[in-house]
């Protein structure tokens, strides 16, 4: 079975430093996905990026980057000069080859960014 | 565009009385559809998913049940609610493996 583990509960940084989220999954098939979501206070999940096991690039989205390590079965991402708007929940997430019946959230990273 | 509609967003309930949550998806077709519960400082438990029309399947028992009476409503009910149903209640749609986009919620209150 699948499981995301994202061993950082909350972490807390000041404004303008970067800010690195850890996500490991585990799964045996060879075709799965990856995402990230945000939830900000207001509760409604953000979906942020998707990635596909076959696809091992990092992929940068302004402050935003992610890093994608099959040999470590790790998809951590990386905020940069972080801001106060950044602060939020974080989930990492896997999918398997299948209808998404097996999407799995990790249990979330509670960002603190302040002032 | 798709947009996924929640409602009520915040509801307080007695323990023991029955629980209607609506969600409605627009501008796709055939969506995956999801419930999940998110208590308080929590992660995301699925509760629920369908693949199609009264096709539904549950991933935790508990004495919750859903319903998808069209292709776009996906309704998630309780004859009796317990103290242990309060949270956070999100609905999602999908197209098959693609990425989940929630809807904004509705915040349950049982006392």
């Amino acid at each position: 079975a699948q499981k995301v583990t994202q061993a950082q509960t909350e972490i807390s940084v000041v404004e303008k430093e970067d800010v690195t989220l850890d996500c490991v999954y585990e799964t045996r098939d060879t075709t799965y996905y990856l995402f990230w979501y945000k939830q900000p206070p207001s509760g409604e999940l953000v979906f942020l990026i998707r990635r596909n096991s076959f696809d091992e690039q990092n992929e940068i989205s302004g402050r935003y980057s992610w890093n994608f390590q099959k040999s470590t079965s790790s998809f951590n991402f990386t905020i940069t000069a972080s801001q106060v708007v950044d602060s939020a929940v974080y989930f990492c997430a896997l999918s398997e080859n299948n209808y998404g019946q097996n999407f799995v959230f990790g249990p979330g990273t509670r960002l603190s960014v302040l002032p | 565009s798709q947009t996924i509609h929640q409602w009520p967003a915040t509801l307080v309930q007695p323990v023991g009385s029955p629980l209607s949550l609506e969600c409605t998806v627009e501008g796709t077709s055939n969506p995956n559809l999801y419930w999940y519960r998110q208590a308080a400082g929590r992660g995301l438990q699925l509760l629920f998913y369908s693949v199609g029309i009264g096709q539904i399947s549950s991933e935790v028992p508990q004495n919750l049940s859903a319903s998808r009476p069209q292709d776009r409503q996906f309704i998630l009910s309780s004859k009796k609610l317990l103290l242990s149903d309060s949270g956070f209640y999100l609905c999602a749609w999908s197209v098959q493996v693609d990425e989940q986009f929630f809807g904004p919620g509705t915040r349950l209150t049982v006392l």
